[in-house]
């Protein structure tokens, strides 16, 4: 079956850290650009990072941009995005993309929940 | 930046209906839109791509439109499965691609 499944998620204090990751199967996994959005409870998406289907070419969106680091390791088929110096603006489900044609997204994650509170 | 502005941001309407919803970009973006479809507790489905092109598998009573900044998606008979929101996507330049969705009720 082709799919992405997100983990790593959970509660965090506020200046904490979290690895978020994705796992990709089904799929020629290194063929594709991947992508991180976020949705915060009871609201709408909210895009956050991409990395190249190599690796050698990341982007960050000015909310997270110096926080966060998007990398993968497609020997292992696995995306990951490292959160550092966590906010409680962070606290979203976050879903990890493929990257189809041109920026569309064909596939999603089911999301994996983080939680900034103290 | 690039904005991406949806209407209306909630709509109710009986099965049968034909729906419309609205997504205007802040600049011309060509056709590089995309619809997706989020059901509650799940992750967003791609519906449309290159603004009125319907991915596979996708029931045909969906159609998009437009190019340039405005844009349609068109439920031609809504279903009681239609009951999500629908949020529009710019391919176009990052980082703000998403609208910020509308809610179809069913009546």
């Amino acid at each position: 079956e082709v799919q992405l499944v997100e983990s790593g998620g959970g509660l965090v204090q506020p200046g904490g850290s979290l690895r978020l990751s994705c796992s990709g199967s089904g799929f020629t996994f290194s063929d594709y650009g991947l992508h991180w959005v976020r949705q915060a409870p009871v609201r709408g998406l909210e895009y956050v990072s991409a990395i190249s289907t190599k690796g050698d070419g990341t982007y960050y969106a000015d909310s997270v941009r110096g926080r966060f680091t998007i990398s993968r390791d497609n020997s292992k088929n696995t995306l990951y995005l490292q959160m550092t110096n966590l906010r409680a603006e962070d606290t979203a489900v976050y879903y990890c993309l493929r990257e189809w044609l041109h920026w569309y997204f064909d596939l999603w994650g089911r999301g994996t929940l983080v939680t900034v509170s103290s | 930046d690039l904005q991406m502005t949806q209407s209306p941001s909630t709509l109710s309407a009986a099965v049968g209906d034909r729906v419309t919803i609205t997504c205007r970009a802040s600049q011309g973006i060509s056709s590089w839109l995309a619809w997706y479809q989020q059901r509650p507790g799940e992750a967003p489905k791609l519906l449309i791509y290159t603004a009125s092109s319907l991915r596979s598998g996708v029931p045909s009573r969906f159609s998009g439109s437009g190019s340039g900044t405005d844009f349609t998606l068109t439920i031609s008979s809504l279903q009681p499965e239609d009951s999500a929101t629908y949020y529009c996507q710019q391919a176009n330049s990052f980082p703000e691609i998403f609208g910020g969705g509308t809610k179809v009720e069913i009546k």
